[in-house]
């Protein structure tokens, strides 16, 4: 079975710019979750979606969001990047919410010059 | 809220040698109770997890750790470890009112010396 796919895995953008972010979770799974893992604030959750629902989100500004599609996948929007964005971007995802084990993609590398 | 430390940023161990990697969580409540690893430029995989039952974890890997609730604690261990265990560990913390929402400590880096 395929793991958790991310794209793109690296990204450089410049401050101001918008960027979007995609994941696509296990098969079958339908809970996704993203964190953001910075050296300075370590990993970080972002949110949570379920059955397109948003269920949670971590105390990030209002820059930062996300969806996820009838078919699981989700993606996250950021917009008007900052330095303080550059991050890897992790994507988890497991067969539904209330800590269910979840699988890790390898993340996206974001950069913002 | 829930809340994770890892005290040691880095540990050194030679090739051989048992590890203990520390874990204190703060949380009122039984908590959900994971270990997972990061090798560079990888995501991060599951090594255990704890959500209720036997207080002595085994995982992957040949990593085990054990729940101690009078210590707030989940300490990962391994009795010898392998070159191939150099990585980062990750401590996290999940409840059962938060869906999947997971409060990481801010990691082991271990080094293993030959």
């Amino acid at each position: 079975k395929a793991g958790v796919t991310q794209t793109p895995r690296y990204l450089i953008k410049t401050r101001g710019q918008q960027v979007t972010l995609s994941c696509s979770p296990i098969s079958g799974h339908r809970s996704v979750s993203w964190y953001q893992q910075t050296p300075g604030q370590g990993l970080q959750f972002l949110f949570e979606y379920f059955s397109e629902t948003q269920r949670n989100k971590g105390n990030f500004p209002g820059r930062f969001s996300g969806r996820q599609f009838s078919n699981s996948r989700s993606e996250m929007n950021v917009s008007t990047l900052e330095l303080g964005d550059s991050a890897l971007y992790l994507c988890a995802s497991s067969l539904r919410p209330n800590t269910d084990t979840q699988y890790f993609g390898p993340g996206t590398r974001l950069t913002v010059l | 809220a829930q809340s994770v430390t890892q005290p040691d940023i880095h540990i050194t161990v030679s090739e051989g040698a048992s590890l203990e990697l520390r874990c204190n969580y703060s949380y009122g409540a039984t908590p959900y109770l994971f270990w997972y690893v990061q090798s560079p430029g990888q995501g991060l995989q599951l090594l255990l997890k704890y959500f209720s039952g036997d207080t002595l974890v085994q995982g992957i890997k040949g990593f085990e750790a054990e729940f101690k609730r009078s210590q707030s604690s989940f300490n990962l261990r391994k009795p010898s470890v392998h070159w191939s265990d150099a990585a980062e560990y990750f401590c996290a913390v999940g409840t059962n009112n938060a869906g999947n929402m997971l409060t990481f400590g801010g990691g082991t880096r271990l080094m293993v010396k030959p």
